[in-house]
């Protein structure tokens, strides 16, 4: 089955404690994008990868970093979480091709950070 | 810059009635469009999409949307709304990168929640 998944689902946390959260996707896409939803902000994007080795930074990118070693894994660190980093993350992905193409989103992970 | 607005973050329905969600984007080059809808604790799914084809754009479970480009929207539309459609949903533009690259990154708007009544 094509998919995006995230691990882990749901993570309560402490400030300062490193984490990261793993995104995987099994159809061979070049892009891959990190986004965190918050109540009335809608999705913002946070870094975007356009293949192997190639990341960028999106709309709100502090506080995180990203790595894109293998083309099916981009995985979310963060190295010192704060409170305001508290939020529900999304990983996706989608063929380079077109940016009309629809994205593939994961599940999402529900981050707390205390 | 793009930039996209969804009036109303709360919409209220009963089952049976029209279901409208109202989306304007602010775009400097032609746009896609996007509707993607969340149901509780899960991904974000595509309804439907814009890449110029068609103004009238026809997406899953019975939801459709027109693109006007002389007021710069999107609306999401159903004629009967279900109690299963109740969801959050997500207008998202994007468009290509710089010289025609396919970059395509998506900017969301806020979400408007879907509340059906029976």
């Amino acid at each position: 089955e094509a998919q995006v998944t995230q691990n882990p689902r749901y993570l309560i946390t402490v400030t300062g404690k490193k984490l990261t959260v793993t995104c995987s996707q099994n159809m061979n896409h070049e892009y891959m994008s990190w986004y965190r939803q918050d109540p009335g902000l809608g999705l913002r994007q946070i870094y975007y990868s356009m293949n192997v080795e190639v990341t960028d930074k999106g709309d709100v990118p502090e506080g995180y970093k990203v790595s894109r070693k293998e083309k099916r894994n981009f995985p979310l660190i963060l190295e010192s979480p704060s409170p305001n980093q508290t939020s529900l993350y999304f990983c996706a992905s989608r063929p380079r091709q077109g940016p009309y193409n629809e994205q593939f989103f994961g599940p999402g992970t529900r981050l707390t950070v205390l | 810059a793009q930039s996209v607005t969804q009036l109303g973050s709360h919409v209220s329905v009963s089952e049976g009635a029209l279901v409208l969600l109202r989306c304007n984007y602010s775009s400097s080059v032609p746009p896609y469009l996007f509707w993607y809808v969340q149901y509780p604790n899960q991904g974000l799914q595509l309804l439907l999409k814009y890449t110029s084809a068609a103004t009238l754009v026809k997406g899953i479970n019975g939801f459709e949307a027109e693109f006007k480009k002389s007021e710069t929207s999107f609306h999401l539309t159903k004629p009967s709304a279900h109690m299963s459609d109740a969801a959050e949903y997500f207008c998202a533009v994007t468009r290509l990168g710089a010289g025609g690259t396919s970059y395509g990154k998506l900017t969301f708007g806020q979400g408007t929640i879907l509340t059906v009544h029976p």
